[in-house]
């Protein structure tokens, strides 16, 4: 049982760049969400799903995109990608009830 | 705006010290606060709470919540070498669907 899968683990890209983190979850959860993770500030939602076919805005969503069309996967796109988007990127997945489980992480840098 | 604070941000202690770490939180329509740890990866889940006064325990982990304060507390006994992390709290309005809100992060470092 793989839990929340995220990939890759690190990417580098250069500014204006677009990529598609990947995240993937075996556990048939109805929820998935992305947030990101920078120094001194916590972890903040950028979007979430409450099912396939379904996704919402967080906190701090511009310059990403979300889609879910599967209840498996929830893939993340930086369509230009900004230093400001210079991060760690976690993906969780849960259900109603219970506790959200995490992925590894994404450590992106935008130079 | 919903918001969590936590202190204090960071915590130095001796190996078999207890520490009691804090969070506390303003949401609209509260339905739980979750308890997470985070070393060099992904946070990993200690505990959720929903009802006040209620302490839930897992060995030398443990958390009470209190409503009416809008706080909760993490304590941890005996402290070892292996609890040296960061720890998370995070509130879950009543909408649901996971949008959690996160604090700072406590830095809690535990020395031999």
């Amino acid at each position: 049982n793989a839990g929340v899968t995220q990939t890759p683990k690190f990417q580098v890209l250069k500014t204006g760049q677009s990529m598609t983190l990947q995240c993937a979850q075996d556990m048939n959860h109805e929820y998935m969400s992305w947030y990101r993770q920078d120094p001194g500030m916590g972890l903040r939602l950028i979007h979430y799903s409450v099912g396939a076919g379904i996704t919402d805005q967080g906190e701090v969503p511009n310059g990403y995109n979300v889609s879910r069309s599967t209840t498996e996967d929830f893939p993340l796109r930086l369509l230009s990608a900004a230093p400001s988007q210079t991060s760690v990127y976690f993906c969780a997945s849960g259900s109603w009830g219970r506790q959200a489980f995490f992925g590894q992480g994404t450590r992106l840098t935008v130079v | 705006e919903d918001k969590v604070v936590q202190s204090p941000l960071s915590l130095v202690v001796h190996e078999g010290d207890t520490v009691t770490l804090n969070c506390s939180y303003e949401v609209t329509n509260f339905r739980s606060l979750l308890w997470y740890k985070q070393e060099k990866k992904a946070p990993t889940f200690l505990f959720m709470l929903t009802s006040s006064g209620i302490e839930k325990k897992s060995g030398r982990l443990s958390s009470i919540l209190d409503k009416k304060e809008l706080f909760s507390i993490l304590n941890i006994t005996a402290t070892q070498t292996g609890d040296s992390a960061v720890y998370l709290c995070a509130v879950e309005g009543i909408q649901g669907a996971q949008k959690l809100v996160f604090g700072q992060g406590t830095r809690l470092t535990i020395n031999p």
